[in-house]
C-alpha cells in the first residue's frame, strides 16, 4: 500500500516569496490533515479536511496561508507572503477518520522542509 | 478543548533497561489515545493506540501503554531499551465525542536517548 506522498521534501525562499506544498494521501482515506512543525516542538494541526471540506481551520493564519483539496483527493497548501516564523516541516496525514471511523490511526508522509530566508 | 502534555523534554536510558516515556490528557469524554515515532529527518510512524478495552495495548517493535483514565495518563513502555529505539515521540489525543471533528493533537514530544 502506497504511502502519503508529499512534495518537495526541501524548499528554500527569502522572505515575500510565495510557495506550494503538495499531498496526495492514501487511497481512500477521506481525512487530509495539514501540520506545521517548528523545530524542537509537536506538529500543530493548520487545516483538516474532511473529503473535500474544512472541518477545522481554526489555527491556521488565514492572512498568508490557504489550502485546498479539490475533488476530496489531493491537496495543495500556500504560503504567500512568507515571513521568517514559518520556517518549520510541513507535514501531511491521512486517515479513515470520518464518522465512524475516529478510532483509526493518521498515516504521515516525510513532510516538506521549509527554510525562509 | 483537548489537549495532551508530555512533562519530560528527555528521557535517558542505559540499553536493556525498561523505559517510560510520559504522557497526560485533557478531553472532555472518552479519549482515543496514539503514540508516534519520529527518526530524524522522517515523517511521524505509529506504534500504537488506545481506543477502548484492555487497558494495556501493545504495539510495534516491543513497544506498550498503560491507559489509567483515574491519572489521565497514557504511559509508553519498553520492558529493555534498544540503542536504535533513540528519537523522538509523540503522544496525541483525539476527542471521538459527538460534534467533534476528529482533530488529532499531539504533546510537544520527548526525545529517548538511548545510551550502550
Amino acid at each position: 500500500e502506497a504511502g502519503v506522498a508529499q512534495s518537495p521534501r526541501y524548499k528554500i525562499i527569502e522572505k515575500r516569496q510565495s510557495v506550494a506544498f503538495w499531498c496526495n494521501p492514501i487511497s481512500g482515506h477521506a481525512t487530509l490533515y495539514w501540520y506545521q512543525q517548528i523545530l524542537g516542538q509537536g506538529p500543530k494541526l493548520l487545516i483538516q479536511f474532511q473529503n473535500n471540506g474544512v472541518v477545522d481551520d481554526s489555527q491556521l493564519p488565514k492572512d498568508r496561508f490557504s489550502a485546498e483539496r479539490l475533488k476530496g483527493v489531493d491537496s495543495t497548501l500556500k504560503i504567500q507572503p512568507a515571513k521568517l516564523e514559518d520556517s518549520a516541516v510541513y507535514l501531511c496525514a491521512s486517515s479513515l477518520a470520518a464518522s465512524g471511523f475516529l478510532n483509526t490511526e493518521a498515516f504521515f508522509g516525510q513532510g516538506t522542509r521549509l527554510t525562509v530566508v | 478543548a483537548q489537549s495532551v502534555a508530555q512533562p519530560e523534554d528527555q528521557v535517558n536510558v542505559a540499553e536493556g533497561n525498561p523505559l517510560t516515556v510520559k504522557c497526560t490528557y485533557s478531553v472532555s469524554g472518552n479519549p482515543y489515545l496514539f503514540w508516534y515515532v519520529q527518526y530524524p529527518n522522517r515523517g511521524l510512524q505509529f506504534l500504537l493506540k488506545y481506543i477502548t478495552g484492555d487497558n494495556l495495548v501493545k504495539g510495534s517493535y516491543g513497544f506498550e501503554a498503560e491507559f489509567n483514565k483515574s491519572q489521565t495518563s497514557f504511559h509508553l513502555k519498553k520492558p529493555s531499551a534498544l540503542v536504535s529505539d533513540s528519537a523522538l515521540y509523540f503522544c496525541a489525543v483525539r476527542d471521538p465525542g459527538s460534534g467533534n471533528t476528529g482533530k488529532l493533537i499531539f504533546g510537544q514530544g520527548t526525545t529517548l536517548q538511548v545510551k550502550p
